[in-house]
């Protein structure tokens, strides 16, 4: 299995709303990440998970908060987000430094994210 | 950290032809460049990548060359199809201890029959 999904794939909440985006991968990687991404730009990382511990936070506002529940799971949780928050949030995954190349990231297709 | 540049931000080429996009990085220590394919509304696809101890790489129709001397490596696409119309990013390591890719600003093809 060489695939990480994403639910939902649309998400519409409201600024006073919390919700969870969910995404999973079968592969054994050890790695896994979040990123946003605004149209027409490259991926932005927002953090990176290493065997279930947060290793980057690249200063992310605290309405999102992440969480690695096992090695196979991430999420994302939302809360009390703006309307700039409206992106395509993608998962991404790989294989630990030992195990195998830590940069080659497989994404998600991603959560399409509108906060009205 | 690294700073990864692009160009160019938009192609057109006719179908058939050969398409080449270029990305420059600033850290020498990088040593692995991979490009991703972005369908309009799908998610980056890994298409091929290289490491710095070769300087060319081939998969059918697409290959990345590598010059390490200048700091800058290249995807070109040959018999370019419609269905090649996405949008191109390359990346490179953002540095030592992290698993961060740094990517550049993205390149958008657009194949036209």
């Amino acid at each position: 299995d060489t695939e990480v999904t994403q639910t939902p794939k649309h998400l519409v909440m409201g600024m006073t709303n919390k919700k969870s985006l969910k995404c999973e991968q079968h592969m054994g990687h050890r790695a896994m990440y979040w990123y946003k991404q605004k149209a027409k730009k490259p991926p932005e990382l927002m953090f990176v998970y290493s065997y279930e511990k947060l290793s980057i936070n690249e200063s992310v506002p605290s309405r999102f908060s992440p969480e690695c529940p096992n090695s196979s799971l991430l999420n994302l949780h939302l809360h009390a987000l703006q309307p700039e928050d409206s992106a395509l949030y993608l998962c991404a995954s790989s294989q630990d430094q030992g195990g195998g190349n830590p940069y080659e990231q497989y994404f998600g297709p991603g959560t399409r994210l509108t906060v009205t | 950290g690294e700073n990864v540049e692009q160009h160019p931000s938009t192609l057109s080429v006719q179908e058939g032809d050969s398409a080449v996009i270029k990305c420059t990085y600033s850290d020498s220590a990088s040593n692995y460049f991979p490009w991703y394919k972005q369908e309009l509304g799908k998610r980056p696809q890994l298409i091929i990548d290289i490491r710095s101890n070769v300087g060319e790489k081939k998969d059918q129709r697409i290959a990345v060359t590598l010059n390490k001397t200048a700091k800058h490596f290249s995807l070109h696409i040959t018999e370019t199809q419609p269905e090649d119309s996405a949008v191109y990013f390359c990346a490179a390591p953002t540095g030592a201890g992290s698993y961060q890719l740094t990517f550049g600003k993205g390149t958008k093809l657009s194949v036209i029959p």
